[in-house]
């Protein structure tokens, strides 16, 4: 099955922007998303199939998808950013679903 | 409005077995493309995907719980239920479930529950 691999952690000043990224092997050819985890609550759907967003997510919240690795663009991070951030991908020839290690997304 | 919750013991002890149940609101599990699933997260770590039922009854489980997990629906009180045998420490953690759209978003889960945590002690 597919093993996601993600830094453990990224930290950005407020008002800069704050890339996080998932790896896995032809992970371009499938279908990611990206899951924010505020401390103590559940995670929220924040990038669907790549690069989509769900109603009611910020623009200045976008992700791409290429090759090896997915990534999740934050855009004028604010300290209401800091969270854990999840890729996840789902294989369409296995219908299996692997989550990332998770990145820890500090705002100095 | 969308809401999952998840229910179901806080304690069990080492090689019983443990039942969960989502119960849902907002949307039908009888809807075409529509599944529930559940996720769990040991203290501290990342999130674990366990299993999904479809709108059809169609299964999927993680390959590495596959031997110990069951997961099934009562569609008319809209509740998924999860059973894992032979509980083991390790699998202390909180356990969530979620909505999950094949169509509108290509497989993500896209409402969660609050969770519910699970120790495994004895």
């Amino acid at each position: 099955s597919d093993v996601l691999t993600q830094s453990p952690s990224v930290s950005v000043a407020p008002g800069q922007t704050a890339r996080i990224t998932c790896g896995g092997n032809y992970i371009g050819g499938k279908s990611v998303h990206w899951y924010q985890q505020r401390p103590g609550q559940a995670p929220v759907l924040v990038v669907y199939d790549d690069g989509h967003r769900p109603s009611g997510i910020p623009e200045r919240i976008s992700g791409s998808n290429s090759g090896n690795t997915a990534t999740l663009t934050i855009s004028r991070v604010e300290a209401g950013d800091e969270a854990d951030y999840y890729c996840q991908v789902w294989d369409s020839a296995s219908d299996q679903r692997v989550f990332g290690g998770g990145t820890k997304l500090t705002v100095l | 409005q969308i809401t999952l919750k998840e229910s179901g013991p806080t304690l069990v002890k080492p090689t019983q077995t443990l039942t969960l149940t989502c119960t849902f609101s907002g949307f039908s599990l009888n809807t075409f493309g529509v599944g529930v699933g559940w996720i769990r997260q040991p203290p501290g770590k990342a999130l674990e995907w366990l299993a999904l039922v479809y709108w059809d009854d169609d299964k999927r489980y993680s390959p590495s719980l596959k031997s110990s997990l069951t997961i099934t629906r009562d569609t008319s009180k809209n509740q998924v239920f999860l059973t894992m045998t032979n509980m083991d420490p390790v699998d202390t953690a909180t356990y969530y479930c979620a909505r999950l759209t094949t169509v509108t978003t290509r497989n993500a889960f896209d409402v969660w529950g609050q969770g519910t945590m699970v120790t495994v002690s004895s």
